[in-house]
């Protein structure tokens, strides 16, 4: 059981948008603003696609935002898009120089 | 651009030990903390290890802490992870992944390698 609870999967039709969540405590999402969503595709690396909540590196599309609302961290994709069709994982800082991850959400698009 | 190549991997004896590289290139090695990360087959994500640039810091994930020791080359660019007493919950692929920053805070991971496939089995 993962530290950090997301849901398995989630999906939408292209140019639609979609939520993922990623739940977990005062102690590590709500406690820190460091909290990071990774894509992989199958057989690839995990990608860095949002930092401390909402930052966005560059080169990531400006279709995927985060947010965070108490112990709750959100990555929304909006117009989806055939490739954006992968797992996403979501992290947060746990103090004490640990680091969580959730389960993973497989996105599909429909 | 920076590059990690993890290698070691492989098909490993429950119980015996392993040791995983990762070398890095196209960036200033010695500046930026590493990480080791796991992914086992039907689950997420597990953060395994990660050390500080200078080497002095080593912090360990709770479900491996006492099993794997993480360590640092910064003359050869390479981080490496020793894990003991494997066990078949310790198969995975491993990833080798950099700190996003040169802060020194451990928690936000870029760029990733490709990963190396741990099989432990009899």
């Amino acid at each position: 059981q993962s530290a950090l609870t997301q849901p398995p999967s989630a999906s939408g039709s292209p140019g639609q948008s979609v939520t993922i969540s990623c739940t977990g405590t005062s102690s590590d999402v709500g406690g820190y603003n460091y909290v990071s969503w990774y894509q992989q595709h199958p057989g690839k690396a995990p990608k860095l696609m949002i930092y401390e909540v909402n930052k966005r590196p560059s080169g990531v599309p400006d279709r995927f935002s985060g947010s965070k609302s108490g112990n709750t961290a959100s990555l929304t994709v909006s117009g989806l898009q055939a490739e954006d069709e992968a797992d996403y994982h979501c992290s947060s800082y746990g103090g004490n120089n640990n680091v969580l991850f959730g389960g993973g959400t497989k996105l599909t698009v429909l | 651009q920076a590059q990690l190549v993890e290698s070691g991997g492989g098909v490993v004896q429950p119980g015996r030990s392993l040791r995983l590289s990762c070398t890095a290139s196209g960036f200033r090695f010695t500046h930026f903390g590493m990480n080791w990360i796991r992914l086992a087959p039907g689950k997420g994500l597990e953060w395994v290890a990660g050390m500080t640039s200078d080497g002095r810091g080593e912090y360990y994930g709770d479900s491996v802490r006492g099993r794997v020791t993480i360590s640092r080359d910064n003359s050869k660019n390479t981080v490496y992870l020793q894990i003991h007493s494997l066990r078949d919950d310790d198969t995975s692929i491993y990833y080798c992944a950099r700190d996003i920053d040169t802060s020194g805070h451990i928690s936000q991971f870029d760029p990733w390698g490709q990963g190396t496939l741990v099989t432990v089995s009899s």
